[in-house]
């Protein structure tokens, strides 16, 4: 009930393209869901994140869609480019606690 | 904002030593950071959670005795991976709470330990 399942593990995509990046979870006691970024050798940094009292939140090209029923939240990178190239990371967490437990992955690679 | 720096990037150590990895919070007072294991292609795993002035509180199935861990003031935790183990070989990651940070935490760039 502590996972959270992300997929795919890996996208390719051309540059401009869309990537999408999917994951779920079971705990409904989770209200804070952010999205890390992950370069080769250096530590996440946090991308965007959101609660479930919205359904949607943008910031710049990044955008998390969340659908609270199906306990499930995506992120979308409009207009990709090959700098977004790196390691996607959500993560979810209960307000209050510490602890944030990171989906699997999903090492992107965006073409020029 | 909120800067965490890890040292070393990365160490190489032979079987049997003892490899110590330094995080430091540069422009705030952490009392708490939290060490994460992270494994080629795999996701962060919390090891455990250190608190400064007490001792740390150990994920399930980490070894406390292996993975010690002293947070002996507000801007500095240490990690010291002892008598390692080529299995012990991964990529380390400390972060530390500040309010001010996007999202509350700052993940160091992390050490990659190699043991040989």
């Amino acid at each position: 009930q502590q996972q959270v399942k992300q997929s795919p593990q890996s996208l390719i995509v051309q540059k401009g393209g869309i990537p999408i990046i999917n994951c779920a979870y079971e705990n409904t006691a989770f209200d804070y869901f952010p999205w890390y970024q992950q370069f080769p050798g250096k530590g996440p940094a946090l991308l965007i994140a959101i609660r479930p009292d919205v359904s949607e939140k943008k910031e710049g090209r990044f955008t998390i869609s969340f659908n609270k029923s199906a306990k499930q939240f995506s992120l979308h990178i409009m207009d990709s480019q090959p700098g977004d190239s790196a390691t996607y990371f959500c993560a979810a967490a209960t307000s209050g606690t510490y602890k944030y437990i990171f989906g699997t992955g999903t090492r992107l690679k965006v073409l020029a | 904002g909120a800067v965490v720096s890890q040292h070393p990037s990365r160490v190489i150590c032979k079987s049997g030593t003892s490899v110590k990895i330094e995080c430091r919070s540069l422009d705030f007072q952490a009392t708490t950071m939290f060490w994460y294991r992270q494994f080629p292609k795999k996701s962060l795993m919390l090891m455990a959670t250190s608190n400064e002035g007490s001792k740390a509180t150990y994920e399930q199935g980490v070894e406390k005795d292996k993975f010690l861990i002293n947070h002996a003031s507000l801007t500095l935790s240490t990690l010291t991976v002892t008598s390692a183990h080529p299995e012990d070989s991964s990529f380390y990651i400390c972060s530390a709470y500040e309010d001010s940070a996007p999202g509350g935490y700052t993940f160091g760039s992390g050490t990659r330990l190699t043991v040989v």
